[in-house]
């Protein structure tokens, strides 16, 4: 059973417009929450995260919002652009109890940014 | 020089082959992983080393063998794999495993077992 959900396979924006790409956790002992971008023929790349103990992280174009009472995670993207088209990634860490602080992955959401 | 580099970025090899895939990190870390990725999957953690210590393998196959000599460099032994072993592989490094740090990936080894 997937423990980091994105549900939305795709998302197609306008150049300029507000992206908005949605994650959504089942986990309550996750507590640090990471996205990350990926380009074809390349590795993710590490974007933007946040801490439970946050609800918004901002970084210049992208912002991350966290809802711990919903288990959901947003990532707004604005405005966005042409180069931002790539498959996102939300991932989740926390204590599980093995010591180790391993990432849980959703399987992506491909975004499209028409110029 | 990137900071997580992995050999070779393509993989063609027949079920009865021996071939390893390796990993360099340059970002003098002391966690490293091997994630999978399949199609239409999310990425699956597969081994976790911490100071060339393995402290997590997430019930892989044996047929796949992780090395950590030193922590800057990472292998992955593959040995009588399956056409369902075809998949992306990708290596990363992190500062440690404990502590909320973001991993570093390399550019993945594409494997395809024929």
């Amino acid at each position: 059973d997937q423990q980091v959900k994105q549900n939305s396979p795709s998302l197609s924006v306008q150049e300029g417009r507000i992206s908005i790409l949605n994650c959504d956790y089942t986990n309550s002992m996750f507590d640090y929450f990471l996205w990350y971008k990926k380009y074809p023929a390349e590795g993710p790349t590490f974007l933007i995260s946040i801490s439970s103990i946050k609800d918004k992280n901002e970084d210049g174009r992208f912002t991350v919002f966290l809802n711990k009472s919903a288990k959901h995670l947003s990532l707004h993207i604005v405005p966005s652009q042409p180069g931002d088209s790539a498959v996102y990634f939300c991932a989740a860490s926390g204590q599980d109890g093995g010591a180790t602080n391993k990432l849980i992955f959703g399987t992506g959401t491909l975004l499209a940014v028409q110029p | 020089e990137t900071g997580v580099t992995q050999t070779p970025r393509h993989l063609v090899m027949g079920m009865t082959n021996k071939k390893s895939l390796k990993c360099e990190q340059h970002l003098g870390h002391n966690a490293m992983y091997w994630y999978k990725q399949s199609a239409k999957k999310p990425l699956e953690l597969m081994f976790v080393y911490s100071l060339e210590e393995r402290v997590e393998n997430n019930s892989v196959p044996s047929r796949f063998s992780p090395e950590c000599p030193n922590s800057s460099h990472l292998f992955l032994h593959l040995h009588t794999l399956q056409p369902e072993d075809s998949a992306l592989y990708l290596c990363a490094s992190s500062q440690d495993v404990q502590g909320y740090t973001e991993a570093f990936f390399g550019q993945g080894t594409r494997l395809t077992v024929v």
